[in-house]
This record gives C-alpha cells, structure tokens and sequence, in this order.
C-alpha cells in the first residue's frame, strides 16, 4: 500500500465545473505539496501547507491533520487545467508522492 | 518564484555512453538539491539528496556508482548516468531548495532520457 494516496486516478469534466481531488497519507508529515505536471513532464508547486486552508485563484487546498487527509479544488475549471495532479507529503525532510490524478477538461 | 532549469530537455543516448544533466537554481541559493527518477505513468521516486560540497545520500536500491551526482556549488548540481542502458530510459527532475527550509521544493522541468 502507498503511504500516499490519491483520488480519483483519473477525472474527467466539463468546462466549467467544480473539481475535486482528494489526497490520504499515511506517514506522519511536516507539510503537504500538491503539484500540477503538465504533458511533456514539467511540474509545478501549486501549494505548500501544513495546516487549514489556503486558495490561489481558483485553486483551494485544504489539509486536516488529525485525519491525514488533503483536498485540491479547482472553481470553473477550463481546459488549461487539464494536466496531472499531485500530492507530495513531507516527512523526515523526504518527500513521498502520490501517483498522481489525471484531469481532463473538456470544452 | 524561485526558477530551476534543467540541461538538456531531452537526450538520446546509446547504450554503454555517459550523460550529464545538468541542474541549476537561477536566482537562489540551493543548499540542497534533490534528484528525482519518473517512470511513465508512475510517482516520482527520489534518487538522491545532495547537500552543496558533500556526497550526495542516495535512497535504497540507487546505484551510487551508476547514479553520479556532483553538488559543487550553491546553483549547481549534475547527475551522470553512467554505462546507460536503455533500462535506464526515464523522466530525471531535480528540485532545490534554499537554506533550512527543505519543504519549500522548487522544481526543474526534467530531462527525458532515452537510451538505445
């Protein structure tokens, strides 16, 4: 079992809806990136967080520590957002990634 | 934000020959780098830590003799993958980061290798 989980493995939605991809760990952890890596591999840092919430746009992640448990949103998503997402949690200054959740937005 | 380039993007090698790619923090100080190794539709996985001027710490089952990698100055680290075969043919991406603070990551945007 992977020390960190993603959900859903792959997503795809329309123009313009409320996406959600749920992120579960294991390990005790410091901090808790999630990434964006688009095709041809090149990844972004989206958020760092360590606790509550915190929103770029119309990007949101939240954690909840007590139940190791973080949540990626996107508000009106647009197919520019179509790229793979991933959660990285930070233990023991090492960084543990989930395989990553595949979102398409469709036009 | 903090940049991280990667040299080359992409490189096709044949099996037996060495590659170096190259890893560099464009406007900070990376006092440690990390290199990690990305198999299709799989996590990354991470190789190694370097810390700037000392061996780098490699994870189990990394070949460090394989796997070289230099950290010579506070912008530069290169991985060398000697010997390569085409086994070998993956995703390289380095990150950085600066000072004491490990868990700000700043990424490059990888290298694709692949070894004929």
């Amino acid at each position: 079992k992977n020390e960190v989980e993603q959900s859903p493995q792959n997503l795809t939605a329309q123009e313009g809806e409320f996406i959600t991809i749920n992120c579960s760990y294991s390990v005790g952890i410091s901090a808790l990136h999630w990434l964006q890596q688009h095709p041809g591999g090149g990844i972004v840092s989206l958020f760092m967080l360590s606790s509550g919430k915190k929103k770029h746009g119309r990007l949101i992640a939240t954690i909840n520590i007590q139940e190791k448990h973080s949540s990626l949103h996107i508000t009106a998503s647009h197919p520019r957002d179509s790229a793979v997402y991933i959660c990285a949690a930070l233990g023991n200054e090492k960084l543990t990634f989930g395989t990553g959740t595949r979102l398409t937005i469709i036009p | 934000g903090a940049v991280v380039s990667q040299h080359p993007s992409r490189v096709i090698c044949k099996s037996g020959t060495s590659v170096k790619i190259e890893c560099r923090s464009l406007d900070f100080q990376a006092t440690t780098m990390f290199w990690y190794r990305q198999f299709p539709k799989q996590s990354l996985m991470l190789m190694a830590t370097s810390n700037e001027g000392s061996k780098a710490t490699y994870e189990q089952g990394v070949e460090k003799d394989k796997f070289l990698i230099n950290h010579a100055s506070l912008t530069l680290s290169t991985l060398t993958v000697t010997s390569a075969h085409p086994e070998d043919s993956s995703f390289y991406i380095c990150s950085a980061s600066h000072g004491q603070v490990i868990y700000e990551q700043y990424f490059g945007p990888g290298t694709r290798l692949t070894v004929t």
